[in-house]
């Protein structure tokens, strides 16, 4: 059973572009969360997606945005990017017991 | 308040020694999910271990459990006969609320940078 796959690995990026990332999770989970990780906010949570619904947000500006397809693969965009939006992006696949969450190796964006 | 605590920042234990990897947490819900990763320098979460604010008993799985202790709020991770593959940063993380879709949003704490010494 493939894991949770997040494109791409890395990413560098000039202030004020857009970007958008790619998650597909675990084969039969339909929840998707994804969470930003820098060192000095650490592990915050930014919006979860199941059935093509955004159920949950963040406190994060909206210049970060979201959606999930029907085949619940899932992208983020952040707009007019700014140095401090550098960080690791985790995607977060659900189970259906919601005992795990499972997650890809992450998208590494810097902006410069 | 932080929801999620965990007070070492930094840990050094000796091969094949087991340790404890201190969490507490902060929550008025009855229903809650209790979560520990293992963040490796590649950067991936790997999942760990989990535990439900209803399990009576405490999580193991494999060399990892969970000293659950419910009036204390303390979530402990425990890893028994350490090894060097272990070296990594540990994440305790909750889910407030009950396990069902639309509530899958994790809290992390700062974590602990566990090193295995030879």
């Amino acid at each position: 059973k493939a894991g949770v796959t997040q494109t791409p690995r890395y990413l560098i990026k000039t202030r004020g572009q857009q970007v958008t990332l790619s998650c597909s999770p675990i084969s039969g989970h339909r929840s998707v969360s994804w969470y930003q990780q820098t060192p000095g906010q650490g592990l915050q949570f930014l919006f979860e997606y199941f059935s093509e619904t955004q159920r949950n947000k963040g406190n994060f500006p909206g210049r970060f945005s979201g959606r999930q397809f029907s085949n619940s693969r899932s992208e983020m965009n952040v707009s007019t990017l700014e140095l401090g939006d550098s960080a690791l992006y985790l995607c977060a696949s659900n189970g259906q017991e919601n005992t795990e969450a499972f997650f890809g190796q992450g998208t590494r964006l810097t902006v410069v | 308040a932080q929801k999620i605590t965990q007070t070492q920042p930094g840990m050094f234990v000796q091969e094949k020694e087991a340790v404890t990897l201190d969490c507490t947490y902060d929550t008025s819900d009855q229903s809650y999910g209790l979560f520990w990763y293992k963040q490796p320098s590649s950067g991936e979460m790997i999942f760990l271990i989990y535990q439900g604010s209803y399990d009576e008993q405490n999580a193991t799985e494999g060399r990892y459990s969970l000293n659950f202790q419910k009036a204390r709020k303390s979530a402990n991770l425990v890893i028994s006969a350490s090894q060097l593959g272990d070296s990594a940063m540990y994440f305790c993380a909750m889910r407030e609320g009950p396990s069902n879709f639309g509530n899958e949003k994790l809290t992390f704490g700062t974590g602990t940078r566990l090193t295995i010494i030879p």
